[in-house]
């Protein structure tokens, strides 16, 4: 069975462009949730999504947004984007929308903007 | 929301050795879940704990879920090459929005040498 599966796996973007991520959680798994790691830094919530519809947002502009499709995949787009945004952007899916089983993460998207 | 510290920021041990790390937060925490990151990869779910003084076993790695569920430890004994990377404690929002909202710990970056 295979795991989460996020593409591409890396990404080089200029400043002010658009990217979009995706994300295809374990079979079965309805919530996914994204997350951005900066170098040396724990993972920041960004969106969780569950049977389609966002649950949560964290701290992050509106140049930030997500949906998630009728078979729960998931994108993560970002909009004009900065410097700053150059991070590992991870996919987790979790069976319940409670992650109570602890969440599974994907390989993650490297992004680099310049 | 809810934070956690964790310390040390940096481990260097010999193999064989045991390495500790702990996890502390203000408030009283309704869950503590545990994270391990390779060099290069991403999270891997260890446990959660929500039960005071919790303790849990999993071959050399020892959890535990301190009495005022305020603070966690990851204890592992005789240290492997195998257990180099990034120790995350995380706190799962118990309610409300964001409901499967993780809040990561800075983490542990624990290097072993053989």
């Amino acid at each position: 069975d295979a795991g989460v599966t996020q593409s591409p796996t890396h990404l080089i973007k200029t400043r002010g462009q658009h990217v979009t991520l995706r994300c295809s959680p374990i079979s079965g798994h309805k919530s996914v949730s994204w997350y951005q790691q900066v170098l040396g830094q724990g993972p920041q919530f960004i969106f969780q999504y569950y049977e389609k519809e966002e649950r949560g947002r964290g701290n992050f502009p509106d140049r930030f947004s997500a949906r998630q499709f009728p078979n729960y995949s998931s994108e993560l787009n970002v909009n004009a984007l900065l410097l700053g945004d150059s991070a590992l952007y991870l996919c987790a899916s979790s069976l319940r929308e409670d992650s109570v089983y602890g969440y599974t993460f994907g390989s993650g998207t490297r992004l680099t903007v310049v | 929301g809810q934070q956690v510290m964790q310390i040390p920021q940096y481990q260097h041990v010999q193999e064989g050795e045991d390495f500790t790390t702990y996890c502390n937060s203000s408030t009283t925490l309704s869950n503590i879940q545990w994270y391990k990151q390779r060099p290069g990869g991403h999270p891997v779910f260890l446990i959660q704990l929500v039960k005071s003084g919790e303790v849990k076993k999993q071959k050399r790695l020892t959890f535990q879920f301190g009495e005022a569920k305020k603070n966690s430890s990851l204890h592992i004994t005789a240290t492997q090459t195998t257990d180099v990377g990034t120790y995350f404690c995380a706190v799962r929002n118990a309610g409300g929005t964001s409901y499967g909202k993780l809040t990561f710990g800075q983490g542990t970056i624990l290097t072993v040498h053989p």
